[in-house]
């Protein structure tokens, strides 16, 4: 399996851009999960999904942002539009299940950075 | 609501030494998974070990054991026989199976490994 993929690696916009950053999950996969990381707030929950509903979104920063599954191998992150504060790694993740040991397998992360 | 906490942002251990990385917990579940996860330079975060609340025995993956101690809320990770690959980031994370479900990070500790 080629794991949890993202796009892309990198981006550099100015403030007031669109950034849309993707992902596919692990196929069979049915939990998929937003996360963001920074130096001053660690890693943060952003938003996660079960077979493509947004279950839980408090993590989600402000109505700036907005995440869809339209389908099962596929999700978005929507930032619009985008401020300098919003650069960070964003990472999507994966699970089969979300109980017991069932593990989150992590995507490569999106660095974005906004100027 | 559930926090994680990592005492110590930075260690320098010397190779081939075991190293202990701290992590206490706060939860008011009974039932929840404690998680280390390591971030490379590279920055992927890779899956280490799994304790679940009601495991009798600590768990082990290889060089990697957890040193559960449920009274005190503790987790820590040890490595045996450090090498220089394990330098990174180490991270300590925990799931309620009852309350809120999300993974919540602690902030890491830096591990550096010297020749």
């Amino acid at each position: 399996d080629a794991g949890v993929i993202q796009s892309p690696r990198h981006e550099v916009t100015e403030m007031g851009q669109e950034v849309t950053l993707r992902c596919k999950p692990i196929s069979g996969h049915d939990y998929l999960f937003w996360y963001r990381q920074t130096m001053m707030r660690g890693l943060e929950l952003l938003i996660y999904f079960n077979n493509n509903v947004p279950i839980d979104d408090s993590g989600m920063p402000e109505d700036r942002f907005s995440a869809k599954m339209p389908n099962a191998s596929f999700s978005t992150l929507k930032i619009q539009p985008s401020e300098p504060r919003d650069s960070a790694v964003y990472f999507c993740a994966s699970s089969p299940l979300f109980s017991g040991a069932n593990v989150l397998t992590f995507g490569a992360g999106s660095r974005l950075t906004v100027l | 609501a559930q926090k994680i906490t990592q005492t110590q942002p930075g260690m320098f251990v010397q190779e081939k030494e075991a190293v202990t990385l701290d992590c206490t917990y706060d939860t008011s579940d009974q039932s929840y998974g404690l998680f280390w996860y390591k971030q490379p330079s590279s920055g992927e975060m890779i899956f280490l070990i799994y304790q679940g609340s009601y495991d009798e025995q600590n768990a082990t993956e290889g060089r990697y054991s957890l040193n559960f101690q449920k009274a005190r809320k503790s987790a820590n990770l040890v490595i045996s026989a450090s090498q220089l690959g394990d330098s990174a980031m180490y991270f300590c994370a925990m799931r309620e199976f009852q309350g809120a479900q999300k993974l919540v990070f602690g902030q890491g500790t830096r591990l550096t490994i010297n020749p």
